[in-house]
């Protein structure tokens, strides 16, 4: 049974701030992947990362930026938080090179920052 | 990149009957298809998925259509129940990606007794 956690359920922080927001998953997925979700927006890619040190942008990466040091761990940075950073921040992984697969979620976390 | 629109946004069903929900796609090179089930305050989940090289695929009261001429692909449920109430959104994974999906903006999905 695949599992992915996230650091925390909900969180808020205040503008300027730097956020870490921390995803594991434990069935050795190569892939993983960063979305937000707004209401009538669906699921936006922030970042995705296909191996350990890998990274790509995604469609909405400005004002983040993440690390991969480790297989099972994808970290989700905003350097300096911003109002419009409040939302629903949903990590998922996957399996394998080439062909996708599907993606496991993680529970989410729900950020304000204030 | 990758463009999908889905809809409709919101849809009303009485319990028992069926529902479809529809989404098209840009980029003619995607090749996998997913629909994610998300119940109010849970993760999004896979209920069905299919890839280019098939038409149609079924898994209960649950199918997938795609056309890849039209460039779109469609839900069915049917009997429709209430626990089918959720938010449900379809996914395209565009060829340069890899595993990269675009998602479509949901569909609320109401099943009423």
């Amino acid at each position: 049974d695949v599992k992915v956690t996230q650091s925390s359920r909900y969180l808020v922080k205040r503008t300027g701030e730097k956020v870490f927001l921390e995803c594991v998953q434990d069935m050795d997925h190569e892939n993983m992947f960063w979305y937000r979700q707004d209401p009538g927006l669906g699921l936006r890619l922030i970042y995705f990362s296909y191996d350990v040190k890998m990274k790509e942008k995604g469609d909405i990466p400005e004002g983040y930026s993440v690390s991969r040091e480790k297989k099972e761990r994808f970290s989700l940075i905003l350097e300096s938080a911003s109002t419009n950073q409040t939302s629903m921040y949903l990590c998922a992984s996957s399996v394998g090179y080439g062909a996708p697969y599907e993606q496991y979620f993680g529970p989410g976390t729900r950020l304000t920052v204030t | 990149g990758e463009n999908v629109e889905q809809h409709p946004s919101t849809l009303s069903v009485q319990e028992g009957d069926s529902a479809v929900i529809k989404c098209t796609y840009s980029d003619s090179a995607s090749n996998y298809f997913p629909w994610y089930k998300q119940e109010l305050g849970k993760r999004p989940q896979l209920i069905i998925d299919i890839r280019s090289n098939v038409g149609e695929k079924k898994d209960q009261r649950i199918a997938v259509t795609l056309n890849k001429t039209a460039k779109h692909f469609s839900l069915h449920i049917t009997e429709t129940q209430p626990e089918d109430s959720a938010v449900y959104f379809c996914a395209a994974s565009g060829a340069g990606g890899g595993n990269k999906l675009t998602f479509g903006t949901g569909t609320q999905l109401k099943v009423e007794l």
